[in-house]
């Protein structure tokens, strides 16, 4: 398995409140994603990251910013969480075309 | 505007039959298409994938079909087991043509049941 982990693999937090979200990676991948699965939507981007400090958006990035200092780490932070956050948040890695690893995903309910 | 559909939420099967999921896109740009499995709590996790150039893809029990006129790709299973037991998600990426080749598309999944 690719070394992937996240950090916090369940969160429940208040509406309005600050959340970040960490994405931690041993296999130096040069590629890093954020995803949220929502059921009937499947697998859906937030925002990726092609290297350290490039980061770009998804197909549903609002409410989400992102940063990547160093290799292994990226972040996700919900500036103000709202109850159409709740979902579960997928972090993956790549290095080759397209094969993307995944993390074991993080569990945020926003009440 | 759903790019790749997963037309079956939910499919059962008996144990030691065979397996198909399908999977269908519209954008003519895709030329790179993966499945993945997922069980539940944890992270999806790679099973086969198929380049353009090619219309079949075996690797085991898994085999992956790719009819690129009907833009339409399969995932078969033989013989199904009872930890086949997933979901199962197919997505696409395009390579070429300027779309972002690191970024995958995902269909909205398909819960494979196998029935002992």
């Amino acid at each position: 398995d690719a070394g992937i982990t996240q950090s916090p693999r369940h969160k429940v937090t208040e509406t309005g409140t600050p959340v970040t979200l960490r994405c931690h990676q041993t296999e130096n991948h040069r590629y890093m994603y954020w995803y949220r699965q929502d059921p009937g939507h499947g697998l859906r981007l937030i925002h990726y990251s092609y290297g350290v400090k490039d980061t770009d958006k998804g197909e549903v990035s609002d409410g989400y910013s992102v940063s990547r200092s160093k290799t292994e780490d990226f972040l996700l932070t919900l500036e103000s969480a709202t109850s159409s956050q709740t979902s579960v948040y997928f972090c993956a890695i790549s290095e080759r075309w397209n094969t993307q690893y995944f993390g074991p995903g993080t569990r945020l309910t926003v009440l | 505007d759903q790019q790749v559909k997963q037309n079956s939420p939910s499919l059962s099967v008996q144990e030691g039959r065979i397996s198909i999921l399908n999977c269908d896109y519209t954008n003519s740009m895709f030329d790179y298409f993966l499945w993945y499995k997922k069980y539940p709590a944890e992270g999806p996790t790679f099973l086969i994938s198929i380049s353009s150039i090619k219309d079949k893809n075996e690797d085991g029990r898994f085999t992956v079909f790719l009819n690129k006129s009907a833009k339409h790709l399969s995932l078969h299973i033989v013989p199904s087991q009872p930890g086949d037991s997933a979901v199962y998600f197919c997505a696409a990426s395009a390579l070429k043509g300027g779309f972002g080749n690191e970024k995958l598309t995902f269909g909205t999944g398909t819960r494979l049941t196998i029935i002992p």
